[in-house]
């Protein structure tokens, strides 16, 4: 069974970089799948951030590309998420997911809340 | 950049059917894919590629999609398929993911 689990600061400082971690387990991130982050601010939908492969192919939301990098560790058989200039308008429920066939989001992890604030 | 629209909210009652619709110019040439999110759960793929279910999604929720419409149908709702519903494709033109504004389900 897959799972993946989010982990990194609940509290990030205005201007500051959040950096959250996506554990994959039951998986290898080097397989054939993309692996995604997904946000949820308050009150508001699903907003796609990025997704990556192991072979460092990546695609962002034009939105965000100017401050997102995704990246994997195949040491640790996890993926990370660094968003810089983080301003109140990125705080939100973080979610990482596996990307599978035709680009279809099927293991996501629980969600880690990431509030900006000084 | 592509777009999907979907109603904000459905209301049914229990043992009815739901329909909650996904609209985008010619989303029937894409593959459509549906999430449930329940409050302080993961969400869950209940619907992929416009009509598969994957292991573990009963059989009351189906899918469709031709031309602008994609629907996610759920049959004989119970009080535990109340969530928001979100449909998601993929934009080949911009290398994206691009999700709906969710549908909030309320079962009466």
């Amino acid at each position: 069974q897959v799972q993946l689990q989010e982990s990194g600061p609940g509290l990030v400082k205005p201007s500051g970089t959040l950096s959250l971690t996506c554990g994959v387990s039951g998986d290898s991130i080097s397989s054939s799948n993309w692996w995604s982050w997904v946000r949820q601010a308050p009150g508001k939908g699903l907003e796609w951030i990025g997704e990556m492969h192991h072979r460092g192919n990546s695609n962002y939301n034009p939105s965000l590309k100017s401050r997102v990098t995704i990246s994997v560790d195949e040491s640790k058989n996890q993926f990370s998420l660094n968003l810089t200039s983080v301003t109140a308008a990125d705080t939100a429920v973080y979610y990482c997911a596996r990307t599978w066939s035709q680009n279809g989001l099927d293991v996501w992890g629980q969600g880690t809340t990431v509030i900006v604030s000084s | 950049s592509y777009v999907l629209t979907q109603p904000p909210s459905v209301s049914v009652a229990p043992g009815q059917t739901a329909t909650i619709t996904c609209g985008g110019e010619n989303i029937g040439a894409k593959s459509v894919h549906w999430y449930q999110l329940k409050p302080g759960q993961a969400p869950v793929l209940v619907v992929h590629e416009d009509s598969n279910r994957p292991s573990g999604i009963p059989e009351r929720f189906s899918g469709s999609n031709s031309g602008n419409t994609a629907t996610l149908t759920i049959s004989r709702v119970e009080a535990g398929d109340e969530a928001d519903y979100y449909c998601q494709v993929w934009d080949s033109g911009s290398y994206r993911v691009v999700f709906g504004g969710g549908t909030k389900l309320t079962v009466l």
